[in-house]
């Protein structure tokens, strides 16, 4: 079972839909990250968080640290917003001079139609 | 300002044949650097990371080495491809010492034949 499950794989939408993308984990972590992979396959950070809820424009991302469950919310979808967001924990590694490492979800293909 | 660099952007090999790819990041000193792949249908894995110039951890085993011969550069290689090291190579950093965020160069498409 992989340590960061999402859901769903994949998604279409109609342009101006509400969209909403889950995260769940089974370890404990320093912070969780929403990231962006645009269809050439550049990764953008779109949110780190460790408690609550941030919001940037249209996108909403709020983490549940008890339950271990992340969701991202885009309102008002736009075309421009189709990409593969991909959920990732961070978690203290002591090995070797120690580092925080992501553990990576698999993905969830948006495409937002016009 | 921080940038991170990977080339080629895209690459086609032949089976067997020897690899080198190319991480150097700007702007910063001491950074930790991180190598992934992401193989078709899969997520990001972790192949190498390293917190300092010689320190390089491997995450699973696989054909591939990694090397950090500079403060800021870090190199993926590998001395004979296989059909299954096709995929996207992605070199990312971030900053020693507690921060748990990472910053991702723009990749390299490698596609073994």
């Amino acid at each position: 079972k992989n340590e960061v499950e999402q859901s769903p794989q994949n998604l279409t939408a109609q342009e101006g839909e509400f969209i909403t993308i889950n995260c769940s984990y089974s370890v404990g972590i320093s912070a969780l990250h929403w990231l962006q992979q645009h269809p050439g396959g550049g990764i953008v950070s779109l949110f780190m968080l460790s408690s609550g809820k941030k919001k940037h424009g249209r996108l909403i991302a709020t983490i549940n640290i008890q339950e271990k469950h992340s969701s991202l919310h885009i309102t008002a979808s736009h075309p421009r917003d189709s990409a593969v967001y991909i959920c990732a924990v961070s978690t203290f590694r002591h090995s070797g001079a120690g580092s925080y490492q992501l553990t990576f979800g698999k993905g969830t293909k948006l495409s937002v139609i016009p | 300002s921080q940038t991170i660099h990977q080339w080629p952007a895209t690459l086609v090999q032949p089976v067997g044949s020897p690899l080198s790819l190319e991480c150097t990041v700007e702007g910063t000193s001491n950074p930790n650097l991180y190598w992934y792949r992401q193989a078709a249908g899969r997520g990001l894995q972790l192949l190498f990371y390293s917190v300092g110039i010689g320190q390089i951890s491997s995450e699973v085993p696989q054909n591939l080495s990694a090397s950090r011969p500079q403060d800021r550069q870090f190199i993926l290689s590998s001395k004979k491809l296989l059909l299954s090291d096709s995929g996207f190579y992605l070199c990312a950093w971030s900053v020693q010492a507690g921060s748990y965020e990472q910053y991702f160069g723009p990749g390299t498409r490698l596609t073994v034949t």
